[in-house]
């Protein structure tokens, strides 16, 4: 099991440009997140899915889109890249009781000048 | 509303001592608590959770967790520290709505001096 893996790790954006953070789990779960990580703020969650064709808006959807047509993917979009967007994003997925454990990334960290 | 504090931003200890990181929760139905660890560039990885049963959960690494309903707290405990458990440290609360999200603490950053 690969577990969660993300991609690309790190990545530089200019102003106005735009990506796609991709998100692939291999544990057949349900439920995946994206969450952003800013110094000293913790996680806060972007968009989540409780399964394929499936998605809701987090705490700071704002710039950002998502997609899930199947269970392992989960892509991030960023259309318009701002320098408020530079930050650490995290996936995440866990299987269906909310007690199970949210697995994590490994991250990609980017940064828009 | 539902919330996670870690009064601690940054804890410095020795090698060897012990180490206690606070984390006070508030949330109105039973909540399902966990602990993560950071290490530098690296994602987030489980060190324990509580969601029922005895209050005193052990986690890998050595830690260990107290749930403590009537103080609002899930103290995080070690009582040998290794240079090796120098990273940041989150606690977090799951909630029933947005998917069953998690709620993060700010975080507590662990120093070991040798």
């Amino acid at each position: 099991n690969a577990g969660v893996t993300q991609t690309p790790k790190f990545r530089i954006l200019k102003i106005g440009q735009s990506m796609t953070l991709q998100c692939t789990q291999d544990m057949n779960h349900n439920y995946m997140y994206w969450y952003r990580q800013d110094p000293g703020m913790g996680l806060k969650l972007i968009y989540y899915s409780v399964g394929a064709g499936i998605t809701d808006k987090g705490e700071v959807p704002n710039g950002y889109n998502v997609s899930r047509s199947t269970t392992e993917d989960f892509p991030l979009r960023l259309e318009l890249a701002a320098p408020s967007q530079t930050s650490v994003y995290f996936c995440a997925s866990r299987d269906t009781q909310y007690q199970e454990t949210q697995y994590f990334g490994p991250g990609t960290r980017l940064l828009v000048l | 509303a539902q919330s996670v504090t870690q009064p601690d931003i940054h804890i410095t200890v020795s090698e060897g001592a012990s180490l206690e990181l606070r984390c006070n929760y508030s949330y109105g139905a039973t909540p399902y608590l966990f602990w993560y660890v950071q290490s530098p560039g690296q994602g987030l990885q489980l060190l324990l959770k509580y969601f029922s049963g005895d209050t005193l959960v052990q986690g890998i690494k050595g830690f260990e967790a107290e749930f403590k309903r009537s103080q609002s707290s899930f103290n995080l405990r070690k009582p040998s520290v290794h240079w090796s458990d120098a990273a940041e440290y989150f606690c977090a609360v799951v909630v029933y709505n947005q998917g069953g999200k998690l709620i993060f603490g700010q975080g507590t950053e662990l120093s070991v001096k040798p």
